[in-house]
C-alpha cells in the first residue's frame, strides 16, 4: 500500500533549527516533495528531491535517501512566520497522483 | 510571476446544488491537477489533465466532473451537492506531470466550497 508519516506536531524556538521527518512506502517512488502550508492556504512549494542527497535552499533544505525511504526538512534560524504545517508527498511513476502525508504542524515560540 | 488561479475563491451552496469551480494554470505549464482538502486533512487527489487530456483520476466521485479547455484553464463542475463536499478545493499545475524533468507542482489559492 501507500503510505506517508511525519510527526503530527513539533514546537520550537525562534532563531532555533528543527528537523521534520517523513517516512514513506510507497510502490513506484518517483521523488518526494515538501510543501509548507498555513491554516486556510495553498500549500506553498518548497523542494523537490529525487535522488539521495542534501538539497539547500536558503533557511531550508531538504534530504532523501531512497534505500530508507526517509527524508527530512531542516529550517534553519526560525522565524514565526514559520509557524505553519509542512506536507511532505510521494511523487510515483506512472500517475500524477501525489500522496500526501498528514502533515507536521510546526509551532514557533519567541 | 505569474501564479494558479482560482475562482471563486468562496463558494456557498445548498445540498443538490450545482457548482462549478475554474482554475488558470501557470503559463506554459501543460499539467492541471484537482485536490480536494477537508478540514484538517491532506489533500487527496481528484483528476489531473495533461494537454488537455484526462491524465489520471483519483478518488473523485461519480457526480464530479471535470474538463480542460483549449486555453489550458480547467473546471471541476460539482452536482447534487452533499455537506461531505465541503472543503478547499485546490488546482495545481506542472511542466511535464509531478515526475518530469521539472517536478515543481505549484497551488492556486484554493476555492472553499461550503454545503449547507
Amino acid at each position: 500500500g501507500q503510505n506517508i508519516d511525519q510527526p503530527t506536531e513539533m514546537t520550537a524556538t525562534e532563531g532555533a533549527i528543527v528537523q521534520i521527518n517523513c517516512t514513506y512506502q510507497t510502490s513506484g517512488f518517483n521523488g518526494l516533495f515538501w510543501y509548507q502550508q498555513h491554516a486556510g492556504e495553498a500549500p506553498t512549494f518548497l523542494s523537490y528531491n529525487v535522488l539521495d542527497g542534501l538539497e539547500e535552499k536558503g533557511r531550508f533544505s531538504s534530504f532523501l535517501s531512497r534505500s530508507k525511504g526517509y527524508s527530512y526538512l531542516l529550517l534553519k534560524e526560525l522565524q514565526m512566520k514559520d509557524s505553519a504545517s509542512y506536507l511532505c508527498a510521494a511523487s510515483m511513476r506512472y500517475t500524477d497522483k501525489l500522496i500526501f502525508g498528514t502533515g507536521t504542524r510546526l509551532q514557533v515560540f519567541p | 510571476a505569474a501564479g494558479v488561479i482560482q475562482s471563486p475563491r468562496h463558494l456557498i451552496k445548498e445540498k443538490r446544488e450545482t457548482a462549478t469551480l475554474k482554475c488558470y494554470p501557470i503559463p506554459r505549464h501543460d499539467t492541471v491537477y484537482w485536490y480536494q482538502q477537508g478540514p484538517g486533512q491532506d489533500p487527496q487527489f481528484l483528476i489531473s489533465f495533461y494537454e488537455k487530456m484526462q491524465s489520471d483520476k483519483g478518488s473523485i466521485p461519480d457526480r464530479f466532473s471535470a474538463q480542460q479547455f483549449s486555453d489550458y484553464h480547467s473546471e471541476l463542475n460539482m452536482s447534487s451537492l452533499e455537506l461531505g463536499d465541503s472543503a478547499l478545493y485546490f488546482c495545481a499545475s506542472s511542466l511535464q506531470g509531478p515526475g518530469g524533468a521539472f517536478g515543481e507542482l505549484f497551488f492556486g489559492e484554493g476555492s472553499r466550497l461550503t454545503v449547507l
